[in-house]
């Protein structure tokens, strides 16, 4: 299947750690992704995630467990410019082919 | 460097009109994606072509989409008698690897 669940919006406050979690059911997993998408805009790359644990690139976090189909995105150090929607996708195995959940909507308040 | 560019940006056209979209990907990528985004909705893949090998159409949603990609580069897509239900922003990304894609900023469609 290619089911690919995530909460569909999530509110945090300012200076605050969120964890947006993504679930996937699919065979043929390869890898996957996290895509920031600020409204009206194009999905910009935040990272991929291959091997199980967690990947950290300053105050954006990426954790993949394989075995379980699952994963998260941790934000640090909340700031408002991070409220945008958050996406998550399963690269598959043996070609291109990116299949997209529908995204986490976060708004960070003050 | 140059970026991944669609052109038009915005595009009204009447229900049963055809329509062309271009994606002009970022030079010596060899793979090109399309995806649709609906309002408020995640990305959906509709198709991608790496380098000679046949494209992935898997994601079409119906005989009326098609697209192609001339000489490695360059890539239309085309929806034939459009209906409401596909307006949309329609997304092209390209990449050199398969652990990467960069997008454009997408072409608003609204069919009236």
């Amino acid at each position: 299947g290619q089911n690919i669940d995530q909460p569909t919006e999530m509110t945090a406050t300012e200076g605050a750690i969120v964890q947006i979690n993504c679930t996937y059911q699919t065979s043929g997993f390869n890898g996957l992704f996290w895509y920031q998408q600020h409204a009206g805009e194009a999905p910009t790359f935040l990272s991929y995630n291959v091997l199980d644990g967690l990947e950290e690139k300053g105050r954006f976090s990426s954790f993949l467990s394989r075995s379980k189909g699952y994963s998260y995105l941790l934000l640090k150090e909340l700031q408002m410019k991070d409220s945008a929607s958050y996406l998550c996708a399963v690269l598959y195995t043996g070609g291109f082919k990116t299949i997209f959940g529908a995204g986490t909507r976060l708004f960070v308040k003050a | 460097g140059a970026g991944v560019s669609q052109s038009p940006s915005n595009k009204v056209t009447e229900k049963g009109k055809d329509v062309e979209l271009r994606c002009d990907p970022i030079s010596g990528h060899t793979a090109l994606y399309w995806y649709r985004q609906s309002l408020g909705q995640g990305l959906e893949f509709l198709i991608y072509f790496q380098g000679n090998s046949a494209p992935d159409k898997s994601g079409l949603p119906s005989d009326r989409f098609s697209a192609e990609r001339t000489g490695g580069s360059v890539s239309t897509l085309t929806i034939q008698r459009t209906q409401q239900e596909d307006s949309a922003v329609y997304l092209c990304a390209s990449s050199l690897r398969a652990d990467e894609q960069y997008f454009g900023p997408g072409t608003r469609l609204t069919v009236t």
